[in-house]
């Protein structure tokens, strides 16, 4: 049983390109995030939602959308893709209380624009 | 300026040998700090987790320490083993935040 996923695991797509990345939790937490790891492998926050309500909007370029239909899934759009979107990222997920607020990743997804 | 920094970057020490991992960071409202590991081309994998209420954590051969005074944490590591080898991440957060991770020490553990 698979805490957290995330589909597709590898993209790879030209620039210019419209793509999305689907992420779900079967944890019950209320909130989930998105985060970038980059070339020089530092993981960095992109967004937080907390019952399908934003909380956390980094300086990320408006390009990339986070979508929470639900509170178990929080997907990643990405508008005109760039070279510098390669990345890997990662969808992760937390708890109420304090104890559940240990963060759970997901396998990541592994962009690549060329 | 919220930042989390772990020395030494990268590691080698042969298979048996005790070691420890360093992280420190510079905000004294930590919450929660959370120990990860990291294998090539994978996903996190959660170690331990300390509350701030919390000195230390242990499972395994893995003993996590934490001293908001100092902004230090410590992961030490038992018995090194080959299959050991893999980048360690520290980050912490406050309440219900999103983790502010340091840049991780890479280990290699020869046999």
């Amino acid at each position: 049983d698979t805490a957290v996923s995330q589909t597709p695991k590898y993209l790879v797509t030209q620039m210019g390109n419209d793509k999305s990345i689907k992420c779900e939790q079967n944890l019950g937490h209320d909130t989930m995030y998105w985060y970038k790891q980059d070339s020089k492998k530092f993981l960095k926050i992109m967004f937080s939602y907390n019952n399908k309500e934003l909380i956390i909007n980094e300086t990320v370029p408006n390009r990339f959308s986070p979508k929470s239909p639900d509170k178990a899934h929080l997907n990643l759009h990405i508008n005109s893709l760039e070279l510098g979107d390669s990345a890997v990222y990662f969808c992760a997920s937390s708890g109420r209380d304090r104890a559940s607020y240990e963060q759970y990743f997901g396998p990541g997804t592994r962009l690549t624009v060329t | 300026k919220q930042e989390v920094t772990q020395i030494p970057a990268a590691l080698s020490v042969p298979e048996g040998e005790n070691l420890v991992l360093n992280c420190s960071f510079t905000d004294s409202a930590i919450y929660n700090l959370q120990w990860f590991r990291q294998d090539p081309g994978k996903g996190l994998t959660s170690l331990l987790l300390i509350q701030s209420s919390q000195r230390e954590q242990t499972s395994g051969r893995l003993n996590a320490s934490l001293d908001k005074s100092s902004g230090r944490s410590t992961l030490y590591i038992a018995a090194s083993q080959p299959g050991d080898s893999a980048t360690y991440l520290c980050a912490y957060n406050q309440a219900g935040t999103a983790l502010i991770f340091g840049k991780g020490t890479t280990l290699s553990v020869s046999s």
